[in-house]
């Protein structure tokens, strides 16, 4: 049973424009949203997270959106650069279960100069 | 500050062969954990810790083996290695037991079993 869903495997965005990266989940229980960054030979660095008493969180280029009625978040990247090419994985955690950090499978971000 | 720190970086096994994964992570966080990434499966959670002496299992944990005897050391045992457990294997720390803070992971263990 796959808790965090990402559907979309790839995604290729041109310089300059907006990647939008999607995350839906099933767990009405997840309080904390994260999404993480992966480089290949690297482990995932955090990037930006969001608790569920809020629909926005935004730090500098990244925004992170939570619909928590359709039980989807979506990370915006704006304006895309080409250091943004990477796999971005979505997490989700619960307060009573908050050592179990659950990941969705990654989308691979590529930017197009 | 070196963060969390993986070796050994690349590990081929038999199968049937035994080894230990280490991990050790210098900022002194209590919660510190194991994933393995496969394609298309994303992270799996293997094992974690709350701290030293206190050990869980988490969504895959057969197979593997864990102890915490420090709060610096997590290491991650496979006891009968099979071609099932190839994987990248990622060791992570967090300061808090959380649900909002970040884990911050080591570079990995890239595990082949023929």
């Amino acid at each position: 049973d796959q808790q965090v869903k990402q559907n979309s495997p790839s995604l290729s965005v041109q310089e300059g424009r907006i990647s939008i990266l999607n995350c839906d989940y099933t767990n009405s229980m997840f309080d904390y949203f994260l999404w993480y960054k992966k480089y290949p030979a690297e482990g995932p660095t955090f990037l930006i997270s969001i608790s569920s008493i809020k629909d926005k969180n935004e730090d500098g280029r990244f925004t992170v959106f939570l619909n928590k009625s359709a039980k989807h978040l979506s990370l915006h990247i704006v304006p895309s650069q080409p250091g943004d090419s990477a796999v971005y994985f979505c997490a989700a955690s619960a307060i009573q279960g908050a050592q179990k950090l659950v990941f969705g499978q990654g989308t691979r971000l590529t930017i197009n100069p | 500050n070196a963060g969390v720190t993986q070796t050994p970086k690349f590990q081929v096994l038999k199968t049937g062969q035994s080894m230990t994964l280490q991990c050790a992570q210098d900022m002194n966080h209590e919660y510190m954990s194991w994933y393995r990434q496969d394609p298309g499966m994303g992270l799996r959670l293997i094992h974690y810790s709350v701290g030293a002496g206190i050990t869980d299992q988490g969504e895959v944990p057969n197979g593997y083996n864990v102890s915490r005897s420090t709060t610096e050391d997590f290491p991650l045992r496979l006891l009968s290695a099979a071609p099932s457990q190839t994987s990248v294997y990622f060791c992570a720390a967090k300061k808090a037991t959380g649900a909002g803070s970040p884990l911050h992971f080591g570079n990995g263990t890239r595990l082949t079993v023929t």
